[in-house]
């Protein structure tokens, strides 16, 4: 298994611009979800699903969106770049809920 | 909410010394908890968990357990090794946002040779 993978593995994009994260995970887990990491702040959930077709946000959605159309990705899709969103962005999977199990992160710099 | 705190890093070390990290919650009822580690230019790995009061859990030599009288649950490890600098984080599973891990800012820890 090749677990939760992730990319790119960093990106520099300007103000306004758009970008897609990508998310895969071969582990059949039913919970995703999109974190993302600043210094000081430990990790933040951004958006998660609990299967196929269905998400929700978390505690920072703003500028973000998400779609489930596979139980296997979960693409993350920046609207509109702004500096605020330069962070690291982490993916995570679990079944049921249990021990989340996370990608090896996005570095996102945004000018 | 549901929230950790973590005692702020970062700690250094000598090789062979005794590790711990405070680590204290907040949140309704009794979470599962958490702690993972970050190697440098890596993601996060469960290092290990417990998931009911006095439970303890332990995976490389790293211990911590479950004290719902003090709602702690610190990270210790007996004798620490270069290879065991990383950052720290602990974690609960809240009942909010479909089960999403709450963390801590993170420890670093730095160990000498």
């Amino acid at each position: 298994n090749a677990g939760v993978t992730q990319t790119p593995k960093f990106q520099v994009l300007k103000t306004g611009q758009s970008m897609t994260l990508q998310c895969a995970q071969d582990m059949n887990h039913e919970y995703m979800s999109w974190y993302r990491q600043d210094p000081g702040m430990g990790l933040r959930l951004i958006h998660y699903s609990v299967g196929a077709g269905i998400t929700d946000q978390g505690e920072v959605p703003n500028g973000y969106n998400v779609s489930r159309s596979t139980t296997e990705d979960f693409p993350l899709r920046l609207l509109s770049a702004a500096p605020s969103q330069t962070s690291v962005y982490f993916c995570a999977s679990s079944y049921q809920g249990r021990v989340q199990y996370f990608g090896p992160g996005t570095r996102l710099l945004v000018l | 909410g549901d929230s950790v705190t973590q005692m702020e890093g970062p700690v250094t070390l000598s090789e062979e010394a005794f590790l711990t990290i405070n680590c204290t919650y907040t949140a309704t009822g009794y979470p599962s908890l958490f702690w993972y580690v970050q190697y440098p230019g890596e993601g996060l790995q469960l290092l290990l968990k417990a998931t009911k009061a006095d439970d303890k859990g332990s995976n490389k030599g790293f211990e911590a357990t479950y004290r719902k009288e003090t709602t702690s649950f610190h990270l210790e490890k007996g004798s620490v090794q270069v290879s065991d600098s990383a950052v720290y984080f602990c974690a609960l599973r809240s009942m909010e946002y479909g089960n999403k891990l709450v963390f801590g800012a993170g420890t670093i820890l730095r160990v000498k040779s």
